[in-house]
């Protein structure tokens, strides 16, 4: 079972920053909070991830709580390509997926 | 840029026919996951491999699937008999395991099934 907890869909408008969260309260120290999305109809794509410290790249930012439990994807500046399912992943050794957050951009 | 291909992408066949499903992992990378897709129930894990060995297929119907790697640049995935339950899409996926760091998967465009 999917160790995360996300809310099933969001909203955001174009060129506004899109704040997704995720809860993993039971993750553990050597797991690692990974994010993928998935474009309809394409296999999911790689974001970003993290152990301990705040990472960004440039697709996106992660923010981990100090405790770990929580984390929050952000997309600067959001644009309609940025519609997808979002998936926050708790990995160990292998990923498995829950059922993700769909961002809906608003334009 | 490298990327993980799979062949057919699309596929439609009848009840009781036999489907193989190919995968190309990206060049280097030593782990290789099958995953199945549904409206139902989303993003299933079926089976991966490391180094080409077979490390869980614990999500697989055991009857009638089975996955092998016969090299380092191919991985199949095999359905006989089918079914219309099979119906669905499945996304082959390499990544780069080293020890216990991070890795990265990166999926394929994905095979669309129907069995009819």
């Amino acid at each position: 079972d999917a160790k995360t907890t996300q809310p099933p869909s969001m909203d955001c408008a174009e060129g506004r920053a899109a704040n997704l969260p995720c809860n993993h309260s039971t993750i553990s120290g050597n797991e690692y909070v990974y994010w993928y999305r998935q474009i309809h109809s394409q296999g999911p794509q790689y974001i970003i991830h993290g152990l301990k410290n705040n990472e960004t790249n440039e697709m996106a930012s992660l923010i981990i709580t100090e405790d770990r439990k929580s984390s929050t994807l952000i997309l600067p500046h959001a644009t309609l390509r940025d519609t997808a399912v979002y998936y926050c992943i708790v990995k160990d050794d292998k990923i498995i997926f829950g059922k993700g957050t769909r961002l809906h951009i608003l334009p | 840029d490298a990327r993980v291909t799979q062949t057919p992408r699309h596929k439609v066949t009848e009840m009781g026919q036999e489907v193989t499903m190919r995968c190309q992992p990206i060049l280097g990378h030593n782990t290789v996951f099958w995953y199945r897709q549904t409206m139902m129930q989303g993003l299933e894990l079926l089976a991966y491999f490391r180094n080409r060995a077979p490390l869980d297929d614990s999500g697989m119907p055991k009857d009638r699937f089975s996955a092998e790697m016969p090299d380092a640049t191919l991985a199949t995935l095999k359905i006989q008999p089918s079914e219309p339950r099979d119906s669905a899409v499945y996304f082959c996926a390499s990544g780069l395991v080293q020890g216990r760091g991070a890795d990265t998967q990166y999926f394929g465009p994905g095979t669309r099934l129907t069995v009819l």
